[in-house]
């Protein structure tokens, strides 16, 4: 069965540093991988995805995702900080269809602070 | 712009009343979704929807009902039976395909005393 972790519940940052925000999933099929963001009291927006076209993903907000095979892992960077960047991040895999239905399959999130 | 809309943005009910949580989509998805967040504890799928008049429960279908009588609106009843309804809800759509990401609103937050 697919599953996704996301180490650390919270992570603080200074404005300008980098940010890496870590996932690894189980899967037992090539997994579709996504990174979602929140920002309090909004619903989550997309901020990339890797379906296997290449493992160096970027996404919107100058966020990028590696996907690392041997690791298991599709960590979440970003080279400098903004203050803009403190939201909760949310990693997804894309578990095979299951009764005719294909679901996500969430992380519990990691809530990012970027203090000045 | 195409997108789902959510309304109303906060809900307050007492105890023992049934609430209805709307959720509408413009960008032609058949498949619909409902989830629940709490602090900590990520998105729990409630009910799900491939299709016009047909929905399957979710992790946490317990205590919330649906409908899915067109293709744009798929509404989410909690009731009375729901032990602990208080929490930000949260409605989504997508396009065939597992890699076809989900498509959010901006939720709804029910607060129930």
């Amino acid at each position: 069965a697919q599953s996704v972790t996301q180490l650390g519940s919270h992570v603080s940052v200074s404005e300008g540093a980098l940010v890496l925000l870590r996932c690894n999933y189980s899967s037992s099929v090539p997994p579709y991988l996504f990174w979602y963001v929140q920002y309090p009291n909004q619903g989550l927006q997309l901020l990339l995805k890797y379906t296997s076209a290449a493992t160096l993903v970027k996404g919107i907000n100058g966020f990028e995702a590696e996907f690392k095979k041997s690791e298991t892992s599709f960590h979440l960077t970003k080279p400098s900080a903004h203050m803009s960047d403190a939201a909760e991040y949310f990693c997804a895999v894309s578990a095979a269809p299951s009764g005719g239905y294909n679901k996500l399959i969430f992380g519990a999130g990691t809530r990012l602070a970027v203090h000045p | 712009d195409g997108g789902i809309t959510q309304s109303p943005k906060y809900l307050f009910r007492k105890e023992g009343q049934n609430v209805t949580l709307s959720c509408e989509q413009n960008l032609n998805h058949d498949a619909m979704y409902w989830y629940r967040q709490d602090p900590g504890q990520g998105l729990r799928l409630i009910y799900y929807s491939q299709i016009v008049n047909d929905f399957q429960k979710g992790d946490i279908a317990e205590g919330y009902s649906v409908s899915r009588e067109k293709k744009e609106s798929f509404p989410l009843t909690v009731t009375s039976a729901q032990k602990n309804p208080t929490a930000f809800y949260l409605c989504a759509s997508k396009d065939p395909g597992m890699n076809s990401p989900l498509h959010f609103g901006n939720g709804t937050r029910l607060t129930v005393t």
